[in-house]
């Protein structure tokens, strides 16, 4: 079985920008989320999305969003983007179990997408 | 507020000597309890996870970690460090109150074992 895998893998972009990060779950999983790590951080939480809607959100502006797609493949955009948006964007998937963590079900992570910002 | 302590930024250990990586956390109600382990230019990868039962869970690589519900701790170990378990380690945690599957991580602590 095939693993998380995003795209694209570093990017180089400038303030004010926008940009899209792309990322297909493992197979199986139907519930996605985006994570941003800053260097030297430990990944925060941006969202998660199910069954396409997004149902769970960190502490993140408006200017970050996310789709979810029918073959639950995702994309996180970042509008107007700012240097602190620098960092690395991860994807991670999870089995489905109606979206609620009432499991313990584990995330599995891609390699990320790596941003800068100038 | 929920949340996740690595008091440790760098761990440094001879290869064959035991290790401890330390966690602490924070968090209303019962947690999930998680370490992943992340090496260069890599995604993180899981490690092991506490749900319930036996306080010492084992889990890839010969690590094993003891949940301390008294002191709210989840420390990660292993008997014998090997050269290539060294990266970097990060401690989480999930709200069982939470709807979303919403893990907060430590900041990380970078596990450097010497030959």
């Amino acid at each position: 079985e095939t693993g998380v895998t995003q795209s694209p893998t570093h990017l180089i972009k400038t303030r004010g920008q926008q940009v899209t990060l792309r990322c297909s779950s493992q197979s199986g999983h139907n519930t996605v989320s985006w994570y941003q790590q800053a260097l030297g951080q430990g990944p925060q939480f941006i969202f998660q999305y199910y069954r396409e809607e997004e149902n769970g959100r960190g502490n993140f502006p408006p200017r970050f969003s996310g789709l979810q797609f029918p073959n639950y493949s995702s994309e996180l955009n970042v509008n107007a983007l700012e240097l602190d948006d620098s960092a690395l964007y991860l994807c991670a998937s999870s089995p489905a179990d109606g979206g609620r963590a009432t499991g313990a079900n584990v995330l599995t992570f891609g390699a990320g997408s790596r941003l800068t910002v100038l | 507020a929920q949340s996740v302590a690595q008091p440790e930024d760098q761990v440094n250990v001879a290869e064959g000597n035991p290790l401890t990586v330390k966690c602490t956390y924070s968090v209303s109600g019962n947690p999930y309890l998680f370490w992943y382990v992340q090496y260069p230019n890599r995604g993180l990868q899981f490690l092991l996870k506490y749900i319930t039962g036996d306080n010492l869970v084992k889990g890839s690589y010969g690590f094993e970690a003891e949940f301390n519900k008294s002191q709210t701790s989840f420390h990660l170990k292993k008997p014998s460090a090997l050269v290539s378990d060294s990266a970097l380690y990060f401690c989480a945690v999930r709200n069982l109150m939470d709807s979303s599957y919403k893990l907060i991580f430590g900041s990380g602590t970078r596990l450097l074992v010497r030959p």
